[in-house]
């Protein structure tokens, strides 16, 4: 069955500690991408990456930073330096030279 | 500066009648938008898209129609139905240039029995 998959589905982390969210993906799609959502708002480019052991800034990177070592993982470290992290975080994926992207469940991160 | 804008946050609708989402764009270079579904706690799921060349696109219950010289889009969803009640999203991309999107704030569409 492929699909996105993220983990955990809520987090919880003290003021001032790194955390990292795992996405992995199973639909052989060279593209992946990090969003941030709150509430009553859109969606937020983070990263992305198009190709293994490459990556680019979106809107909204700084705090945050990735690795794309395997096609299929794309991992997003939410640091210290992020100064709101409280928010849902949506992992993405697309298969290169298309503009439809496919979404992971989702992981809520509350910074206690 | 919002690229893609939905001006409505919320629509209510009667079960059966027609349910229409606007969404109205900037930047003259978006050329391929996109409709995402999203329930709460849960990742958007693609609905249905259109490219520039077209002005209009169907998928069962679901068409969108995009009005370049005024820069705005919508869905339509006819006969609309409770379990079509969850936040609506609308992106717009330059197509094929990096495949990123640029997402509007939402719109809250709730059927009503």
């Amino acid at each position: 069955d492929g699909g996105i998959t993220q983990s955990p589905k809520y987090l919880f982390r003290k003021e001032g500690q790194n955390v990292t969210l795992s996405c992995e993906q199973n639909l052989n799609h060279d593209a992946m991408y990090w969003y941030r959502q709150d509430p009553g708002q859109g969606l937020r480019l983070i990263y992305y990456s198009q190709i293994v052991n490459d990556f680019q800034k979106g809107d909204i990177a700084e705090g945050y930073s990735v690795s794309r070592e395997k096609k299929e993982s794309f991992p997003l470290t939410v640091t210290s330096a992020q100064k709101n992290p409280t928010a849902f975080y949506l992992c993405a994926s697309s298969i290169q030279g298309s503009d439809t992207q496919y979404f992971g469940p989702g992981t809520r991160l509350t910074v206690l | 500066d919002q690229q893609v804008k939905q001006n409505s946050p919320s629509l209510s609708v009667q079960e059966g009648r027609i349910s229409i989402l606007n969404c109205d764009y900037t930047n003259s270079m978006f050329d391929y938008f996109l409709w995402y579904k999203k329930y709460p706690a849960e990742g958007p799921t693609f609905l249905i898209s259109i490219s520039s060349i077209k002005d209009k696109n169907e998928d069962g219950r679901f068409t969108v129609f995009l009005n370049k010289s005024a820069k705005h889009l919508s869905l339509h969803i006819v006969p609309s139905q409770p379990g079509d009640s969850a936040v609506y999203f609308c992106a717009a991309s330059v197509y094929n240039a990096g495949n990123m999107l640029t997402f509007g704030g939402g719109t809250r569409l709730m059927v009503k029995p």
